[in-house]
């Protein structure tokens, strides 16, 4: 199976300030076959970016994704409050699907 | 708007069995494929089981073959998931999710997901 490993583990920033969080997959996944969610405590994922770089309906465009092959990103360029969350990366390209064990960004 | 409820969790006895239900509304059903994702308490996620729009194709990850079952009634806009033979490791909060018109079978990303229900295997 495909992994993902996501770093960093936590990333704590100021709001107004630019996240960039990494995932890297174990074996490429395409340009196209990764998405990455956001979750609050006690919610469900959401989804943000899909096919590596499409915003999701409904996304901000603060938050923007990049990345091809085995490297990929997810960039919140100002911070707001409601932002701090926990995010995971998943790729779609070769089953079973898997997910990344996310990134927690909280407020500094 | 796309809404998916999620019912029939619980807590259950290791070997014991439930049905997990899913209702959707707001879009057409029978137009999307449909998952299951878990999440262990303070864990991360885990794609559980997949089926396609028709009910015709079921994925499972390895450590439910045999023992969860997908299906769907799409007469009735509701996903279910069998669980059988139920294990302490599985233990979750269970996700109903819409698989993405922009993805293929077998591997689907997710654009819609329900609040979950919580399973609980404990003796």
């Amino acid at each position: 199976e495909i992994v993902l490993t996501q770093s960093p583990g936590t990333l704590s920033l100021s709001p107004g300030e630019r996240a960039t969080l990494s995932c890297r997959a174990s074996q490429s996944v395409s340009d196209i076959y990764l998405a990455w969610y956001q979750q609050k405590p006690g919610q469900a994922p959401r989804l943000l970016i899909y096919a590596a770089s499409r915003r999701a309906t409904g996304i901000p465009d603060r938050f923007s994704g990049s990345g091809s092959g085995t490297d990929f990103t997810l960039t919140i360029s100002r911070l707001e409050p409601e932002d701090f969350a926990m995010f995971y990366c998943q790729q779609y390209f070769r089953s079973p699907i898997t997910f990344g064990q996310g990134t927690r960004l909280e407020i500094k | 708007e796309v809404q998916l409820l999620e019912s029939g969790g619980g807590l259950v006895q290791p070997g014991g069995s439930l049905r997990l239900s899913c209702a959707a509304s707001g879009f057409i059903f029978n137009d999307y494929a449909m998952g299951w994702v878990r999440q262990a308490p303070g864990k991360g996620l885990q794609w559980v089981s997949v089926i396609s729009a028709t009910g015709g194709d079921r994925w499972h990850t390895e450590s439910v073959k045999g023992r969860f079952t997908i299906s769907r009634d799409n007469s009735k806009n509701t996903l279910y998931l069998q669980v059988d033979s139920l294990r302490f490791e599985d233990t979750a909060v269970y996700y109903c999710a819409r698989g993405g018109s922009f993805s293929n079978p077998p591997s689907y990303a997710f654009d819609y997901w329900g609040q979950g229900t919580l399973v609980t295997v404990s003796s």
